[in-house]
């Protein structure tokens, strides 16, 4: 199954407001509401920020959020500050092998 | 408090094979899949597969069929990678990932620490 295709970097300054896409096809993101994003820095296993398209784990900060319109999803990281640097990928379920997969990731720089 | 513990980095000849543990504390172990995921260096996450931890059914992604097995002991909590005729591109962060309650797809809340693979003769 293909990778999710996602932005290779992003940025933005503290406190501004980005969004990383994650463009995939009817057999995954534009079919079910199983998309999820994680956030993963340098050394570090990911972290799961936004599972079922847009909802928060406890403890996951308000500041991120979800969303997803067809076959994009969207990940929403608002009032951005230093330590969101890191790598985001998306993943979700895809009738494709009956299996799921991950996006290629975005680096996110904050200026 | 829920945690994934792994085994120690490995380093391995060309051929050989590995097994890489991923001990479960803090939860019912058999209430949730196990996913495994690899991280070759540099590069993005690549989904391997996951395994049902109440049947003890495996189910591989394309890729990683043949060469990969998922196993279980439930008597000590522990899921378990291993990987036969190793070869250099092998050379990965492995991690085990906590499925969600109601399917391995509904977000991995829980991930191990990683286990570093590394194939070089």
């Amino acid at each position: 199954q293909s990778a999710l295709t996602q932005p290779a970097s992003v940025s933005g300054s503290p406190g501004q407001s980005l969004t990383i896409s994650c463009t995939g096809t009817s057999s995954d993101v534009g079919g079910y509401n199983y998309v999820s994003w994680y956030q993963q820095h340098p050394g570090k296993a990911p972290k799961l920020m936004i599972y079922d398209v847009s909802k928060r784990p406890s403890g996951v900060s308000n500041r991120f959020s979800g969303s997803k319109s067809g076959n994009t999803a969207s990940l929403t990281i608002s009032g951005l500050q230093a330590e969101d640097e890191a790598d985001y990928y998306c993943s979700s379920y895809t009738s494709s092998s009956i299996s799921y997969v991950f996006g290629t990731g975005t680096k996110v720089t904050v200026l | 408090q829920v945690q994934l513990v792994q085994s120690g980095s490995e380093l391995k000849m060309p051929g050989a094979s590995v097994k890489v543990s991923c001990k479960a504390s803090g939860y019912t172990f058999t209430n949730y899949p196990m996913n495994w995921v690899r991280q070759a260096p540099g590069q993005g996450l690549e989904w391997m597969g996951w395994i049902n931890t109440n049947t003890g059914n495996p189910t591989y992604a394309q890729g990683f069929t043949g060469r990969c097995v998922f196993s279980l002991d439930t008597s000590v909590n522990t899921a378990y990678l291993q990987i036969s005729s190793l070869k250099a591109e092998d050379t990965a962060v492995y991690y085990c990932a906590r499925g969600g309650s109601n399917g391995y797809y509904r977000g991995s809340d829980y991930w191990g620490q990683g286990t570093l693979v590394a194939v070089s003769s």
